[in-house]
């Protein structure tokens, strides 16, 4: 069973630049959930997909969106970067009867 | 605000002993709180959780308490192993663990020392 792969695993933009990270989900998982941890800062969530629809969404603004796929892969896009976007951006997998959500390894993502 | 809160950001235990980390939250709507840890370069990854229901649930080494009347959670290493090093986040949820948000505090950064 493969877990939740992210890619690319680095990434450096600049600001105003725009940015797409990927991740594939546990097999079996149809929920995609997207956090965003920021240096000596615990995971904070961006939004959720689940079979395709957005679930719900943390306070972040318009320019963070995201997609799922039919095969129930993801990805993120971040428009006009910041540099306070500069973080480790986490995906995680999950379905409805598990107790958890499975992390993925993460992007790190430096906009200078 | 901080909905969930780890008020130590490290702590240092001798192999063998006791590792007691400590979570607290303000939200009563969670219903489900989990411990993650980290390492570097990973992502986190599940150890133990528990219902809102329960005040406690145990696996292996770990067991995780809830005190419901106070806003408090606590996760026990024991024994503690060198392995056990990484950073420990606590979580908690309105909506179980899988579905929904979760709202994670900053981290506890555990060191064992053999």
């Amino acid at each position: 069973e493969t877990g939740v792969t992210q890619s690319p695993t680095h990434l450096i933009k600049t600001r105003g630049q725009q940015v797409t990270l990927r991740c594939s989900s546990q097999s079996g998982h149809n929920t995609v959930s997207w956090y965003q941890q920021a240096l000596g800062q615990g995971p904070q969530f961006i939004f959720q997909y689940y079979r395709e629809e957005e679930n719900g969404r943390g306070n972040f603004p318009p320019r963070f969106s995201g997609l799922q796929f039919p095969n129930y892969s993801s990805e993120l896009n971040v428009n006009a970067l910041e540099l306070d976007d500069s973080a480790l951006y986490l995906c995680a997998s999950s379905f409805e009867a598990e107790e958890t959500q499975y992390f993925g390894p993460g992007t790190r993502l430096l906009v200078l | 605000d901080q909905q969930v809160k780890q008020n130590s950001p490290s702590l240092s235990v001798q192999e063998g002993r006791i590792s007691i980390l400590n979570c607290d939250y303000t939200n009563s709507m969670f219903d489900y709180f989990l411990w993650y840890k980290k390492y570097p370069a990973e992502g986190p990854t599940f150890l133990i959780s528990i219902s809102s229901i329960k005040d406690k649930n145990e696996d292996g080494r770990f067991t995780v308490f809830l005190n419901k009347s106070a806003k408090h959670l606590s996760l026990h290493i024991v024994p503690s192993q060198p392995g056990d090093s990484a950073v420990y986040f606590c979580a908690a949820s309105e909506y179980g663990g899988s579905q929904g948000n979760l709202i994670f505090g900053k981290g506890t950064k555990l060191s064992v020392k053999p």
